[in-house]
């Protein structure tokens, strides 16, 4: 049973515009989540996290959302540029050590 | 900077072959993962081990072993290696604690023919 899910399998987004990830998570004990950045034949890099008692983190052009109500969180990227493209990845740290990942979206940002 | 490095970028192996697939990182991490990455699946855990000779199952661990006799390495066995497991697979390392990030090595893209 996926826990975190990202139903969005690819997102297609213009230079300059923004970029909108979303993310699901089931479980309510989940309290800190993370996002990462993955271009084929590499490893995935860390990108931003966000702890359950926060519900913005900024970075730069990255910043995530979470709403703990609706078990929610979104990474936007603003503005985009065409090296955001990649595979972006949501994951949950539970149960003691397990890190957890939803299915990914893969970012398309045309020039 | 944090290193994690997997021992190849890819192999072909034969069904049946008994496959090891290395990992280290040079930080001192006490957490140490492995996952297979596949088109529309997203990463799913295979194993974890949060310290020398501990290990706990993921989500998919099914035809896998593992092995972390000292802390810097973790080692995932494919005790016989089936199509299936073609597969992108990744190590991770972490420090103890969840709010951290993990670090990722750069995959072994495994063919099973």
């Amino acid at each position: 049973d996926q826990q975190v899910k990202q139903n969005s399998p690819s997102l297609s987004v213009q230079e300059g515009r923004i970029s909108i990830l979303n993310c699901d998570y089931t479980n309510s004990m989940f309290d800190y989540f993370l996002w990462y950045k993955k271009y084929p034949a590499e490893g995935p890099t860390f990108l931003i996290s966000i702890s359950s008692i926060k519900d913005k983190n900024e970075d730069g052009r990255f910043t995530v959302f979470l709403n703990k109500s609706a078990k929610h969180l979104s990474l936007h990227i603003v503005p985009s540029q065409p090296g955001d493209s990649a595979v972006y990845f949501c994951a949950a740290w539970y149960q003691g050590g397990k890190l957890i990942f939803g299915q990914g979206t893969e970012l398309s940002v045309k020039p | 900077d944090v290193k994690v490095t997997q021992s190849s970028r890819y192999l072909v192996k034969r069904t049946g072959e008994k496959v090891f697939l290395e990992c280290v990182q040079d930080m001192d991490h006490e957490n140490m993962f492995w996952y297979r990455q596949d088109p529309g699946l997203g990463l799913r855990l295979i194993y974890f081990s949060y310290d020398v000779k501990m290990k706990e199952k993921g989500d998919i661990p099914e035809g896998y072993s593992v092995s972390r006799e000292k802390k810097e390495r973790f080692s995932l066995i494919l005790e016989s290696a089936s199509t299936n497991q073609t597969s992108m697979y990744l190590c991770a390392s972490s420090t103890g604690g969840e709010t951290t990030e993990a670090f990722f090595g750069q995959g072994t893209r495994l063919t099973v023919v």
